[in-house]
């Protein structure tokens, strides 16, 4: 079975400042990949994602996310932190075995501090 | 284009009592997920529609959770009777068809069980 962690269920930063958000996930075969935000009292909706192709994905709002195969991971970045970034971030992982399955990390609560 | 519609979007009802949850999903998505999400937590999948046809419904519990999806498109998701520990938003979630296709969230009902 796929699974998904996120590591640092609390992340700080200074606005203006990195985001730095981690997902590893565990797969023996390199599975579609993805990023979803959460505001509150709202639902999910996509930031981006990595099916093939360039490990590099740009999403909405200004993040990216690099898949590292080597790594077994899909960590979410961006340059620098907006207030409206604050929200509640999840990871998650489609394998291409496991027809339409989908598997998430519990989730990395971001505070931005002005 | 529509998105995913739930309702309703909150729900507050006491122990014993039973409660219903709507989804509407985007039109041509063939697959229809509801998901539990307790606070802090990530979605946890309840069960998993592709068309009419419940393919994996083992983390419902049965005993007092039962769902459908008549023709394939609506479908409606009900406990009966509701336990405190129900207290929680579900999701509702659609894709389409297999392959790296995303996920695309309703906003939740968020149910209190007093």
């Amino acid at each position: 079975a796929q699974s998904v962690t996120q590591l640092g269920s609390h992340v700080s930063v200074s606005e203006g400042a990195l985001v730095l958000l981690r997902c590893n996930y565990s797969s023996s075969v390199p599975p579609y990949l993805f990023w979803y935000v959460q505001y509150p009292n709202q639902g999910l909706q996509l930031l981006l994602k990595y099916t093939t192709g360039a490990t590099l994905v740009k999403g909405i709002n200004g993040f990216e996310a690099e898949f590292k195969k080597s790594e077994t991971s899909f960590h979410l970045t961006k340059p620098s932190a907006h207030m409206s970034d604050a929200a509640e971030y999840f990871c998650a992982v489609r394998g291409m075995n496991t027809g339409n399955q989908f598997y998430f990390g519990t989730g990395t609560s971001l505070t931005v501090i002005p | 284009e529509a998105g995913v519609v739930q309702s309703p979007r909150y729900k507050i009802i006491e122990k014993k009592q039973p409660v219903a949850f709507w989804c509407n999903p985007i039109s041509g998505h063939n697959t229809l997920y509801w998901y539990l999400q307790n606070l802090g937590q990530g979605p946890e999948l309840l069960i998993r529609y592709e068309n009419e046809e419940a393919v994996d419904d083992s983390q419902l519990p049965k005993d007092r959770f039962s769902a459908e999806r008549l023709k394939g498109v609506d479908s409606t998701l009900k406990i009966q009777p509701a336990e405190l520990g129900d207290s929680a938003v579900y999701l509702c979630a659609s894709s389409l068809g297999q392959g790296p296709n995303e996920q695309f969230f309703g906003p939740g009902t968020r149910l209190t069980v007093l």
